[in-house]
């Protein structure tokens, strides 16, 4: 069974701190990694998409990072604002048979206080 | 406006009653796939769909059905709801090929008694 990892689980910061969290997934047969903001009663939004191993994506105050050999993937955020706090959602595809099977990790909730 | 709908948003059924929660995209999207969401499990893929006839089994299928007759619509199948599969579902879609967007809709809130 492949498994994603999400840590922390939960993270606590101050408006203006930057901050990072991670995600690991299973290093062989990689496909994609996604990353997902999601709020409470909405649906996931798309943050970034990241397929070759090295990719550097950002979005405004959102970057990250992809190591596909060793597994691992950073989300950081620069100078966080309240709006940011949300969960943070990674997902993993494998290149193989199932190539349509999306794994999520559980997600890190981000509470950013004014 | 590119979206994915699905119908109903909030539904409270009863236990063996069969139902259909619909899902529909208007991007000309390949790939479609169902999940539903339990506190503490996250996101769980149900069932997906790579194209039209083509449909295969994700991490939870059991209890659940799909099909895809057409390129647009997804729709999920509860043939006999029980209370365990009370729980926020989403329908998603995108372009087949590793490095596309993966679009989901707004979810559907179901609960069965």
């Amino acid at each position: 069974i492949l498994n994603v990892e999400q840590s922390p689980q939960s993270l606590h910061v101050q408006e203006g701190d930057s901050t990072n969290f991670t995600c690991s997934f299973p290093s062989s047969n990689f496909y994609a990694l996604h990353w997902y903001r999601w709020e409470t009663a909405k649906s996931p939004e798309a943050l970034f998409v990241m397929t070759l191993n090295g990719d550097e994506k950002k979005k405004g105050r959102i970057s990250a990072t992809l190591n596909t050999k060793e597994g691992y993937s950073y989300l950081y955020i620069k100078g966080s604002q309240p709006e940011d706090s949300a969960t943070y959602l990674c997902a993993f595809r494998n290149y193989g048979g199932s190539q349509g099977n999306l794994i999520f990790g559980k997600g890190t909730k981000l509470s950013v206080k004014p | 406006e590119a979206q994915v709908t699905q119908n109903p948003r909030y539904l409270i059924t009863v236990t063996g009653k069969k139902l259909t929660v619909t899902c529909s995209q208007n991007m000309n999207h390949e790939y479609m796939s169902w999940y539903r969401q339990d506190p503490g499990l996250g996101l769980r893929q149900i069932y997906y769909s790579m194209n039209v006839e083509v449909t295969d089994k994700g991490d939870v299928p059991e209890g659940y059905k799909v099909s895809r007759k057409e390129k647009r619509n997804f729709p999920l199948i509860l043939e006999s709801p029980s209370p365990n599969q009370t729980s926020l579902y989403f329908c998603a879609s995108s372009f087949s090929g590793p490095g596309n967007t993966i679009y989901f809709g707004e979810g559907s809130w179901l609960t069965v008694v």
